[in-house]
C-alpha cells in the first residue's frame, strides 16, 4: 500500500487570495501524478497529469508542479473564486494502479 | 459524448444480502476502474480491468468482485454485506491503462 498525503486538510479563503496545497507521494515506483477536482454532487474531473520531474502545467488560474525526487507536488490557485471550491484530489500511479490522498476540502468565501 | 454513467445512483440492502453495480465507460474507452470511498478514507483502489482481464486488484476481501463484458461494461459486485460496505462506489474509466481516468457519478450503497 502507497502513502499519498494532502495538506492542509481543509481550507478557508477569502475569494481574490491565492491559495496553495501540497500532495507528499513515495518517489520510488512513481509513474505519474494526477491532480483531480471534486464539487459536491459532481463526479471528480481531472485537472492535470504529471510525469517528469519539474513539469508545470497551467489551466487558467490554477498551476500545479511536481517533484519526483522528492516526492511532492504543488497545486497553487491564484485569486480564488467561490466557483473554485471543491475537494481537491491527488494521485500517484505507480504504473499498476492509482493511490489517492484524501484530498484538500477549499472553501472560497465571497 | 456521453460521460461515464452508473447505476443505480442510490441503493439500500441489508447485512447478508449482495449487490451488483454496473458501469457504461466512455465510448471508446477500454479500461474501468472501481473505487470505494468511505467517509474520512481516500478513494480505496478495488480493481481495474482492461480488454475483459482484471489488470490489478486492490485489497479487498473476496467478496468483492467484478468483471468486464465486450462493449467495456463493467459491473461490480459485493456478496455478503456488511455494515462497513456503505459506502460511495466510484467507477473510472480510461482509454487505455495508466492514463488520466473519468469517473461517474457514483452509487451510494447504504447497508442496514
Amino acid at each position: 500500500i502507497l502513502n499519498v498525503e494532502q495538506s492542509p486538510q481543509s481550507l478557508h479563503v477569502q475569494e481574490g487570495d491565492s491559495t496553495n496545497f501540497t500532495c507528499s507521494f513515495p518517489s520510488s515506483n512513481f509513474y505519474a501524478l494526477h491532480w483531480y477536482r471534486w464539487e459536491t454532487a459532481k463526479s471528480p474531473e481531472a485537472l492535470f497529469v504529471m510525469t517528469l520531474n519539474g513539469d508545470e502545467k497551467k489551466k487558467g488560474r490554477i498551476s500545479a508542479t511536481l517533484n519526483t525526487k522528492e516526492g511532492y507536488s504543488y497545486l497553487y490557485i491564484k485569486g480564488s473564486q467561490p466557483e473554485d471550491s471543491a475537494t481537491y484530489l491527488c494521485a500517484s500511479h505507480t504504473g499498476n494502479q492509482f493511490y489517492f490522498g484524501t484530498g484538500t476540502s477549499l472553501t472560497v468565501i465571497p | 459524448k456521453a460521460g461515464v454513467t452508473q447505476t443505480p445512483r442510490y441503493l439500500i440492502k441489508t447485512r447478508g444480502q449482495q449487490v451488483t453495480l454496473s458501469c457504461s465507460p466512455i465510448s471508446g474507452h477500454r479500461s474501468v476502474s472501481w473505487y470505494q470511498q468511505t467517509p474520512g478514507q481516500g478513494l480505496q483502489f478495488l480493481f481495474e480491468y482492461f480488454s475483459e482481464t482484471q489488470r490489478n486488484k486492490g485489497n479487498f476481501p473476496g467478496r468483492f468482485s467484478g468483471r468486464q463484458f465486450s462493449n467495456s461494461r463493467s459491473e461490480m459486485n459485493v456478496s455478503t454485506l456488511e455494515l462497513g460496505d456503505s459506502a460511495l462506489y466510484l467507477c473510472a474509466s480510461s482509454l487505455v491503462l495508466k492514463e488520466t481516468q473519468y469517473f461517474g457519478p457514483g452509487t451510494r450503497l447504504l447497508v442496514l
